[in-house]
């Protein structure tokens, strides 16, 4: 098994720009996450999934969307990136809820110029 | 919402000695408290987690205590080597809150040979 599988691992964009970080899953989890990570903040939730058709708010959801058409698939959408937005993105996923076990992936870092 | 706070926010230990971070919590309601380990430039991973209905658990030379009334646990590791070295990150989540996990905000243990 792959695990959790994000891409790309680095990414630049310009304020304004729009993109998509990918994140997959080949362990059949119903709950997926993604957090970001910035220094002394320890991991803050984005976006989260209990399955495909299903998503919800986290803690700093602003300037993010989230979809869930799948099992396996859960992409994060920037819409118009800004500065703010740098930062370092993990995507987890857990087979019985966000309080059992997560598994991460290895990181998306963004820079926002 | 859940508030964690994680001290100290940089350990440096000898090798060999014990290391001990502590995290607070603010809900009395929260109930699920893991500990992930991050080496440099990898990605979080799982090493230990406990439930509220469990004072204590153990885990080779790892072990977390959990103290409800006070609302704070601890992460004990012992006979600390190298490879110990890395940021820990503790959380807390609750069912009011849908679950989710609320991340300290790390702490950076450095192991000296």
């Amino acid at each position: 098994n792959a695990g959790v599988t994000q891409t790309p691992k680095f990414q630049v964009l310009k304020t304004g720009q729009s993109m998509t970080l990918q994140c997959a899953q080949d362990m059949n989890h119903e709950y997926m996450s993604w957090y970001r990570q910035d220094p002394g903040m320890g991991l803050r939730l984005i976006h989260y999934s209990v399955g495909a058709g299903i998503t919800d708010q986290g803690e700093v959801p602003n300037g993010y969307n989230v979809s869930r058409s799948t099992t396996e698939d859960f992409p994060l959408r920037l819409l118009s990136a800004a500065p703010s937005q740098t930062s370092v993105y993990f995507c987890a996923s857990s087979r019985q809820g966000l309080d059992s076990p997560l598994h991460f992936g290895n990181g998306t870092r963004l820079t926002v110029t | 919402g859940e508030n964690v706070e994680q001290h100290p926010s940089t350990l440096s230990v000898q090798e060999g000695d014990s290391a001990v971070i502590k995290c607070t919590y603010s809900d009395s309601a929260s109930n699920y408290f893991p500990w992930y380990k991050q080496e440099l430039g990898k990605r979080p991973q799982l090493i230990i987690d406990i439930r509220s209905n469990v004072g204590e658990k153990k885990d080779q030379r790892i072990a977390v205590t959990l103290n409800k009334t006070a609302k704070h646990f601890s992460l004990h590791i012992t006979e600390t080597q190298p490879e110990d070295s890395a940021v820990y990150f503790c959380a807390a989540s609750n069912k009011a809150a849908g679950n989710k996990l609320t991340f300290g905000g790390g702490t950076r243990v450095l192991v000296k040979p």
